[in-house]
């Protein structure tokens, strides 16, 4: 079983779509959550740490559950824009091994 | 404000060679990692660092080498390079281990 896994996409959803992905992480020692964005042929970038009470940033929510080991990530009013592949990232106990699941590609259209 | 700088970004070996990949941050952060992405692979960690002077492997370590003399350096080395080890690989640096992660520009590997 992989440490980190994601839905594996991709999704095609048209401008204005709410769309979630899910990703559950093996390790329940894990301490730390993120979702990262990444473009084409470009490196990973931030989009949001995840805690525990869950949280908002303008269109993009993200909820953790450390019963389950499950994290989510929901994107309303999609834009063309927020095309691209999202990535859950976790880290271990101990917080020095950052694992990456394999990402998840978001099309949205016009 | 640079952050974190990778050089080269393009490089084609022979099977057989060596190289050293530059990674370079100006953030003071302790952390520093090295990873590869493959198609559909997402991000494999090969070597970690949580200071200077100390490292650690990753899920991915074997045909690599890296040292941490400084702070703000952390080179990862092909010590003989493979097609297998065709990849982009990112550096990344963070302020602590549970840290969101800053990324290079990577650096476009390929091995003939």
């Amino acid at each position: 079983r992989k440490e980190v896994e994601q839905d594996p996409g991709p999704f095609n959803v048209p401008e204005g779509a709410t769309v979630a992905f899910n990703c559950t992480y093996s390790n329940s020692a894990s301490q730390s959550f993120f979702w990262y964005r990444q473009d084409c042929r470009k490196e990973p970038k931030l989009l949001m740490s995840v805690y525990s009470s869950g949280n908002e940033d303008g269109r993009f929510t993200a909820q953790l559950n450390r019963a389950s080991q499950y994290i989510s990530l929901l994107i309303r009013d999609s834009k063309l824009s927020d095309s691209a592949t999202y990535l859950c990232v976790v880290n271990g106990a101990g917080g020095f091994k950052t694992i990456f699941g394999a990402g998840t590609r978001l099309f949205v259209k016009a | 404000n640079a952050g974190v700088t990778q050089t080269p970004k393009f490089q084609v070996l022979k099977t057989g060679q060596s190289m050293t990949l530059q990674c370079a941050q100006d953030m003071n952060h302790e952390y520093m990692s090295w990873y590869r992405q493959d198609p559909g692979m997402g991000l494999r960690l090969i070597h970690y660092s949580v200071g200077a002077g100390i490292t650690d492997q990753g899920e991915v370590p074997n045909g690599y080498n890296v040292s941490r003399s400084t702070t703000e350096d952390f080179p990862l080395r092909l010590l003989s390079a493979a097609p297998s080890q065709t990849s982009v690989y990112f550096c990344a640096s963070s302020q602590t281990g549970n840290s969101p992660l800053h990324f290079g520009n990577g650096t476009r590997l390929t091995v003939t």
